[in-house]
């Protein structure tokens, strides 16, 4: 079975840029988180998702920042207008989200650079 | 929120020598997971252990959730065992997102 699914892999892009990470779960997982990685602050969550509803938002760090889940195999984070203090690596998970087991697995990631 | 504290900070070892590594956590949790974070980036889960204890191989863990610490075990290390090793908890109900601690950066020297 395929894994997490995260595009692009990596993307640079100017200040000011709209940018959009995609996230595909693993097939029959209900719930989707995303995360970033930085230096300074380490693995932090920003939001997640359980049967496509957001359920905790607080981790985003600002209004430039919104994430979607239309359905149940696709999510988009998107940042507009980005800054280079945006620059990490975002990580997108999933977890069947129910029962005694709650594994998240986790995407290869996306590294963004805002320049 | 919960916080995560995971010890040591960095080790080098010889490749053959085993490890320990701890995660000491604040509150009850009822999601515990040890990641492996590979040179590339990469975030390979390990273990999902709230309580108890597991092995996989070469690596080993245990969660005594009432004394709020968990132990990974590493034996006879390998120079691929090399990278970042990550404890991360939840405490809510049902799937909830995970609090990372900053991890343990582990070096294998052949």
């Amino acid at each position: 079975d395929a894994g997490v699914i995260q595009s692009p892999r990596h993307e640079v892009t100017e200040m000011g840029q709209e940018v959009t990470l995609r996230c595909k779960p693993i097939s029959g997982h209900n719930s989707l988180f995303w995360y970033r990685q930085t230096m300074m602050r380490g693995l932090e969550l920003l939001i997640y998702f359980n049967n496509n509803v957001p359920i905790d938002d607080s981790g985003m760090p600002e209004d430039r920042f919104s994430a979607k889940m239309p359905n149940a195999s696709f999510s988009t984070l998107k940042i507009q207008p980005s800054e280079p203090r945006d620059s990490a690596v975002y990580f997108c998970a999933s977890s069947w989200g129910g029962g005694s087991t709650d594994t998240q697995y986790f995407g290869p990631g996306t590294r963004l650079t805002v320049l | 929120g919960i916080q995560v504290e995971q010890s040591p900070p960095d080790l080098i070892l010889q490749e053959g020598a085993n490890s320990t590594l701890r995660c000491n956590f604040s509150d009850s949790v009822n999601n515990l997971q040890w990641f492996h974070q590979n040179p590339w980036g990469q975030l390979i889960n390990l273990f999902y252990i709230p309580s108890g204890t597991k092995q996989n191989g070469r690596l080993s863990a245990t969660t005594v959730a009432t004394e709020r610490y968990s132990l990974l075990y590493i034996s006879s290390s390998q120079t691929t065992d090399s990278g970042v090793y990550f404890c991360a908890v939840a405490s809510g109900g049902g799937a909830d997102g995970l609090t990372f601690g900053k991890g343990t950066h582990l070096i294998i020297q052949p």
